[in-house]
């Protein structure tokens, strides 16, 4: 089984309409990471957590928030979604004293 | 802050011929380096990293790194590539302060046969 799995791996959603991506992993890592890739501009951090009580905005938050349901979980909403939000997703996590990061699947979000 | 740039967005390659990818960071302390391969429709996979001693750093699949402090680079080579190689190459730093990265825009690799 995947370490760091992503769901739903597809969606296709409207503008306007709010949407989930779910994040969860069995690493035991306490940080987990939401990127977006864009081609051309490669992966850009939106949020970060480094424990469950711990929340920070990466350099592209606007539009997007999320959740830390616990330590193995890591949802990232979008409340109000726009074409310019069409990207692959992902989540990663880390742990220890270790800085890489390890990567789930992705989520192929397209918003029309 | 620290950023990253590689210099090239796409490398074609023969099968069985050398590549090498490019990639500088700047930053004002010292870093962590990373590489990190995107195959189609995977996730990220580390390749390789350089935290500290040898500047040669040998990856997974016969990749390997040279870290220069002089010149901010830590270009990828891998000495002959296959078909399988062909991915998005993406280069990575961490300036050590906190466990953030950030990525450099990336590299496609084809190989052709």
């Amino acid at each position: 089984d995947a370490d760091v799995t992503q769901t739903p791996r597809n969606r296709i959603t409207k503008t306007g309409k709010r949407i989930m991506l779910e994040c969860s992993q069995t690493k035991g890592h306490d940080r987990m990471y939401w990127y977006r890739q864009d081609p051309g501009l490669g992966l850009r951090l939106i949020y970060y957590s480094f424990d469950v009580k711990d929340i920070n905005k990466g350099e592209i938050s606007d539009g997007y928030s999320v959740s830390r349901q616990a330590q193995a979980k890591f949802s990232l909403s979008l409340e109000s979604a726009i074409p310019n939000q069409t990207a692959l997703y992902f989540c990663a996590t880390s742990g220890g004293v270790t800085y890489e990061q390890y990567f789930g699947p992705g989520t192929r979000l397209t918003v029309t | 802050a620290q950023s990253v740039t590689q210099l090239d967005s796409q490398v074609p390659v023969f099968e069985e011929a050398p590549v090498e990818l490019r990639c500088n960071y700047s930053s004002s302390v010292s870093v962590y380096l990373f590489w990190y391969v995107q195959y189609p429709n995977q996730g990220l996979q580390l390749l390789l990293k350089y935290l500290s001693g040898s500047t040669l750093v040998k990856g997974i699949n016969g990749f390997e790194a040279e870290f220069n402090k002089s010149q901010t680079s830590f270009h990828l080579r891998k000495p002959s590539v296959h078909i399988s190689d062909t991915a998005e190459y993406f280069c990575a730093v961490s300036d050590r302060r906190d466990y953030k990265l950030s990525f450099g825009a990336g590299t496609t690799v084809t190989v052709r046969a």
